[in-house]
């Protein structure tokens, strides 16, 4: 199983910000990385696939990074409705994994 | 448009049984893999099932395997999971998905709570 490890488990960002959330697999997942944004109490939203590919809708504030082993979603400029959770998921092998997830909080 | 609404959630003593449903529309269910994933209450996401377009391949995570079954039927639009031998550490909301491995459809979840 390809465990998916995400640093920092938490951080506080000030709206307007630039953030930098990292993901990292235990082996290679070549380019096969999303990331999904989770609001409290809602179903996962998809951001980004193929490591840095825009989901339909998702703004472009939004991108995608890295290959291998190690990838980066990074956030341009906060907005209010982008704090959540954000986990990283690879879809390399079975079983499909997901990364404990950052949480963004407003500073 | 695309639309996902899962059923059958509720509190089941373990040991017990539950089958949950997905009724999917606004698409080609036939056309599309299929996929469960849960959350444990303040925890992080875990894949638990994908079945392919005409259930001829499934896929499952280890800790459900031998208890859990993902099934379909492409004439109702309908996805579902049969859960078996439930534990407590089943406890969790179930989300369906469409597609096999990377997801922008998903429902808004059934809770499952296994519990003496």
């Amino acid at each position: 199983e390809i465990v998916m490890t995400q640093s920092p488990a938490a951080l506080s960002v000030s709206p307007g910000e630039r953030t930098t959330l990292s993901c990292r697999a235990s082996q290679s997942v070549s380019s096969n990385l999303a990331w999904y944004q989770q609001r409290p109490g809602q179903a996962p939203r998809l951001l980004i696939y193929g490591t840095s590919t825009r989901a339909t809708g998702i703004p472009a504030r939004f991108s995608g990074s890295g290959s291998g082993t190690e990838f980066t979603l990074t956030i341009s400029s906060l907005q209010s409705e982008d704090f959540a959770v954000y986990c990283c998921q690879q879809y390399n092998n079975w079983p499909l994994t997901f990364g404990g997830g950052t949480k963004v909080e407003i500073k | 448009e695309v639309q996902l609404v899962e059923s059958g959630g509720g509190l089941v003593q373990p040991g017990g049984s539950l089958r949950l449903s997905c009724a999917a529309s606004g698409f080609t269910f036939s056309s599309y893999w299929m996929t469960w994933v849960r959350q444990a209450p303040g925890k992080g996401l875990e894949w638990v099932a994908s079945i392919k377009q005409d259930g001829s391949e499934k896929y499952y995570v280890d800790s459900v395997k031998g208890r859990f079954t993902i099934s379909r039927d492409n004439a109702k639009n309908s996805l579902y999971l049969q859960m078996n031998s439930l534990r407590a550490e089943d406890t969790a909301v179930y989300y369906c998905a469409r597609e096999g491995s990377v997801w922008a459809y998903w429902g808004q979840g059934t809770l499952v709570t296994v519990s003496s």
